[in-house]
């Protein structure tokens, strides 16, 4: 059973740069077959999608947050990471890793995220 | 941008009832339409994928309906596990771009 577990520094100061980690357990990242994601949820509100990666290296980011967003991944550690650089108040949210799985088998395909780490709440405050 | 709305953003409801949520698009979807469970504190688990679907391991009383730009998740028989907040989510946008509703809260009446 795949399981993630996301990591790293809880607070952020205003104009720095985000950085997190995914582990991912139970299964390989480099097996292919899906996107490794990132989401966030500000408090108290809904859920925004920021991006993934998958295995290859290849990505797409949110538009809304390109110019700021890197997802990067390590194979060897079976380990995907989120870089958000300039960060302000704006950017405190819980933050998700999620593998984005697919079924292509009826002709169209379909996507979902399942399962989900646990979270990881990051403030931005000097 | 696609965008998502559910109704009604908040419901009271006691264990046993017949709940239903709606979730509606800004255009079509087809069946692009997943849904979630959050508990306060707790990651999104996924419920229902392309509209109808029901993941594995997820109760029968849940359900799901609907394409186009209208659907509908149900819970036949509301459970005491079930208060929670519930989501849904388009992946009709390609490239990525899948975008989630605001959420419906259900609580105990």
């Amino acid at each position: 059973q795949v399981q993630l577990q996301e990591s790293g520094p809880g607070l952020v100061k205003p104009s720095q740069t985000l950085s997190l980690t995914c582990t991912v357990s139970g299964g390989s990242i480099s097996s292919g077959g899906y996107y490794w994601s990132w989401i966030r949820q500000h408090p108290g509100k809904g859920l925004e999608w920021i991006g993934y990666i998958y295995y290859s290296g290849s990505t797409y980011y949110n538009p809304s947050l390109k110019s700021r967003v890197t997802i990067s991944v390590d194979t060897s550690k079976n380990q995907f990471s989120l870089k958000l650089s300039s960060v302000t108040a704006a950017d405190t949210a819980v933050y998700y890793c999620a593998r984005e799985g697919e079924d292509c088998s009826g002709g169209s395909c379909y996507n979902w995220f399942d399962p989900w780490g646990q979270g990881t709440l990051v403030t931005v405050s000097s | 941008d696609i965008q998502m709305t559910q109704s009604p953003s908040s419901l009271s409801a006691s264990v046993g009832d017949r709940v239903t949520i709606t979730c509606r698009a800004s255009q079509s979807i087809s069946s692009y339409l997943n849904w979630y469970q959050q508990k306060p504190g707790k990651a999104p688990k996924l419920l229902i994928y392309a509209a109808s679907s029901l993941q594995s391991g997820v109760p029968s009383r849940f359900s799901g309906s609907g394409s186009g730009t209208d659907f509908t998740l149900t819970i036949s028989s509301l459970q005491p596990e079930d208060f929670a907040t519930y989501y849904c989510q388009q992946s009709y946008s390609t490239p990525r771009g899948f975008t989630f509703g605001p959420g419906t809260k259900v609580d105990i009446k």
